[in-house]
């Protein structure tokens, strides 16, 4: 069965940092992109970016919203992948989800609250 | 970036009526898009990839068409289940992006 499981989500100051984590199971990860989505309260999805495998130069890709802030990472020995979120704005405050390259499988989410 | 217009933004329908959603890329996306149901709370669902193919285990009473910039998503019997927000999403594009969303209501 594949699991996508984030966390790292919290309450965090404007232009602070936060390090999101996804850890997945039930695939080959190694082998496959992976992608971050957001969704504020009562809003549509937003694409934030994501990471290509090895075989591909690890290639990210950003939203314009956040790029230059947001930095995605992973990890293929532990079959996680990291959303790191540096300079928060009031607006980065959504529901974050991690997904696999084809977006046919998605995690839980976690919640992220960007306020002073 | 593609910008992703769909329509409508919301509709009611009843239950057995026949729903369209619609999804208009700002350019050529040729087949590369997926649509996905949310219902509250929970995570999206892929429901149609590559314009038009049906992913595994998803009820044939969904279906999609189109290519180019031009997309049409369907229910062809709308089911109580089916109460959701509908979402476009083009992948030509390194940078991804998705349509607005489309909430579906029974009337």
């Amino acid at each position: 069965e594949v699991q996508l499981v984030e966390s790292g989500g919290g309450l965090v100051q404007p232009g602070g940092s936060l390090k999101l984590s996804c850890a997945a199971s039930g695939f080959t990860f190694s082998g496959s992109a992976m992608h971050w989505v957001r969704q504020a309260s009562g809003k549509g999805l937003e694409w934030v970016g994501r990471i290509r495998s090895k075989a591909n130069s690890y290639a990210t890709a950003y939203a314009a919203s956040v790029k230059g802030r947001f930095t995605i990472s992973r990890d293929d020995s532990k079959n996680t992948a990291y959303l790191q979120m540096n300079s928060l704005k009031t607006e980065d405050t959504a529901v974050y989800y991690c997904s696999s390259g084809g977006m046919d499988y998605w995690g839980q989410g976690t919640l992220v609250t960007v306020s002073s | 970036d593609i910008q992703m217009t769909q329509s409508p933004s919301s509709l009611s329908a009843s239950v057995g009526d026949r729903v369209t959603i619609t999804c208009q890329a700002s350019q050529d996306i040729s087949n590369y898009l997926n649509w996905y149901q949310q219902k509250p709370g929970k995570a999206p669902k892929l429901l149609i990839y590559d314009a038009s193919n049906l992913e595994t285990g998803v009820p044939s009473r969904f279906s999609g068409s189109g290519s180019g910039t031009d997309f049409t998503f369907t229910i062809s019997s709308l089911q109580p289940e089916d109460i959701a927000t509908y979402y476009c999403q083009q992948y030509d594009n390194p940078a991804l992006t998705f349509g607005g969303g489309t909430k579906v209501e029974i009337k």
